[in-house]
C-alpha cells in the first residue's frame, strides 16, 4: 500500500511558536490518526479524526480533515522543548485498525 | 506504564543466525497484533498482521518464510527474524488491538542489529 506524504520533512521553530504539519493521502478512509515518536522509541497516539469529522481539538494540539482533498494538519499551539520528537499521521481504512503511515515529520522547538 | 511490551528492546546477533521479538499485551487480550519495520528517520512500513489462532497476513513483498509470526495466545505475539543478514537490521515495533474496546496501543519498539 502507499504511504502518505507529509510536509514539512523537517521544522524548526522556537519554543511558544505554533507549529503546522500537513499529510496527504491517497486512499478514502474511515479515520486519521496522528503519532508521535521520540527518538528510537515507540509511538504514542495524539488524536484521532473520523471521516465525517472536520476538525478536532485535543489539548494544545488541533487537527482537521479534508476527505475531498485527502488531506489532514495538525497544529501544535505554543509549543514546547518537549515537543520535539517525529509526528506521523496513519490512515486507517477499514475502521480495523491496520495503518498506513506517512512519512513524518521531525519537528524540534528551541529554546 | 506500558500496555504493550517489546522483548527485547535492542539485540545484537550474527549475521545467518534467527533472532525472536515478542511483543505482549499486558493488561488486555489482543486477537490481532501488527507488526511494523522502521528504518532510520523514515516512516513505519507494515510487515504483517498476527492473528491469534491463525496465520499471520503479510504485506505485499514481505517473506514470510523470512519473518516468522507466531499470535498462540491473546497476549503475546512474536516474530522471528530467520537467517538474519545485516540488511535485516531495523527497528521493529509492534501494536495490539484490545479486542474489548477496539484501542490499539504500540509497543516501544525492538532494534535489530545484525552483524
Amino acid at each position: 500500500s502507499q504511504q502518505g506524504e507529509e510536509d514539512p520533512q523537517a521544522l524548526s521553530i522556537q519554543e511558544g511558536e505554533n507549529a503546522t504539519m500537513n499529510c496527504s493521502y491517497k486512499t478514502s478512509i474511515n479515520n486519521l490518526q496522528w503519532y508521535r515518536q521520540n527518538s528510537g522509541r515507540g509511538l504514542v497516539h495524539l488524536i484521532l479524526i473520523r471521516s465525517n469529522e472536520r476538525e478536532k481539538h485535543s489539548g494544545r494540539l488541533r487537527v482537521t480533515l479534508d476527505t475531498s482533498k485527502k488531506s489532514s494538519s495538525l497544529l501544535i499551539t505554543a509549543s514546547r522543548a518537549a515537543d520535539t520528537a517525529s509526528y506521523f499521521c496513519a490512515t486507517d481504512r477499514g475502521g480495523g485498525n491496520k495503518l498506513t503511515f506517512g512519512t513524518g515529520t521531525q519537528l524540534k522547538v528551541e529554546l | 506504564g506500558a500496555v504493550v511490551s517489546q522483548h527485547p528492546s535492542w539485540v545484537i546477533c550474527k549475521s545467518g543466525t534467527s533472532v525472536k521479538i515478542e511483543c505482549r499485551s499486558l493488561d488486555f487480550q489482543a486477537t490481532t497484533m501488527f507488526w511494523y519495520r522502521q528504518f532510520p528517520k523514515q516512516s513505519l512500513m507494515l510487515m504483517a498482521t498476527s492473528n491469534e489462532g491463525s496465520k499471520a497476513t503479510y504485506e505485499q513483498g514481505v517473506e514470510k518464510d523470512k519473518f516468522l509470526i507466531n499470535h498462540a495466545s491473546l497476549t503475546l505475539s512474536t516474530l522471528t527474524v530467520t537467517s538474519a543478514h545485516p540488511e535485516d537490521s531495523s527497528f521493529y515495533i509492534c501494536s495490539a488491538r484490545n479486542i474489548r474496546t477496539g484501542e490499539l496501543f504500540f509497543g516501544e519498539g525492538s532494534r535489530l542489529t545484525v552483524l
